[in-house]
């Protein structure tokens, strides 16, 4: 079974400073994992994936996360926060061969004008 | 794009009401999910289907069960509503052990 982990349950940024969302996991087989954006009253996008190609993975709106296998880590960074990225945020883990996605609790980012 | 449509954006019924709540997807995806999504609790994970008429137990299934007689289409079901019920719904699609995508969510008050 795979479990991911995400502390901080709230995060405060100034705007134009950077975010860094922290993201551990553990899984049995080779991981696919993704980090997801909610904005309020919205369903989930994806913000970027990473399935065993390059460890550093870009997404959109200047988000990037890398895949550290030695650290069971897949942190979520911007260099610049913007008030539009005021939103939860989700790290997920899929592991090859099992349908399930595990959810971390999520991280609920404000950003201060 | 991918599209999965969930029925109704928000819902209020009375406790003792059976619920429906529909999901359908528009890509062929073989796995369909339910989850429950709380404040402080992240997504739960209620039921997941892998296939037409297959169906597992997530980590919250009591006072649900599923339905999911065509690929397209995924179904939860509250036998008998009760307030602790009350949450957003959120169901998603995805194909094989890539990424899921989520429909817009439905807010369901029992009262």
């Amino acid at each position: 079974a795979q479990s991911v982990t995400q502390l901080d349950s709230h995060v405060s940024v100034s705007e134009g400073t950077p975010v860094l969302l922290r993201c551990n996991y553990s899984s049995s087989y080779s991981p696919s994992l993704f980090w997801y954006v909610q904005h309020p009253n919205k369903g989930l996008q994806l913000l970027l994936k990473y399935t065993s190609a390059a460890t550093l993975v870009k997404g959109i709106n200047g988000f990037e996360a890398e895949f550290k296998k030695s650290e069971t880590s897949f942190h979520l960074t911007k260099p610049s926060a913007h008030m539009s990225d005021a939103a939860e945020y989700f790290c997920v883990v899929s592991a090859y061969g099992n349908n399930r996605l595990a959810f971390g609790k999520g991280n609920q980012v404000v950003v201060i004008p | 794009d991918v599209k999965v449509t969930q029925s109704s954006r928000y819902l209020v019924k009375r406790t003792g009401e059976k619920v429906f709540l529909e999901c359908v997807q528009d890509m062929d995806h073989e796995n369909m999910f339910w989850y429950r999504q709380d404040p402080g609790l992240g997504l739960r994970l209620i039921y997941f289907s892998y296939d037409v008429k297959m169906k597992e137990k997530g980590d919250i299934p009591e006072g649900y069960s599923v339905s999911r007689e065509k690929k397209e289409r995924f179904s939860l079901i509250l036998e008998s509503a009760s307030t602790n019920q009350t949450s957003m719904y959120l169901c998603a699609s995805s194909f094989q052990n890539t990424e899921a995508f989520f429909g817009q969510g439905t807010r369901l008050t029992v009262v």
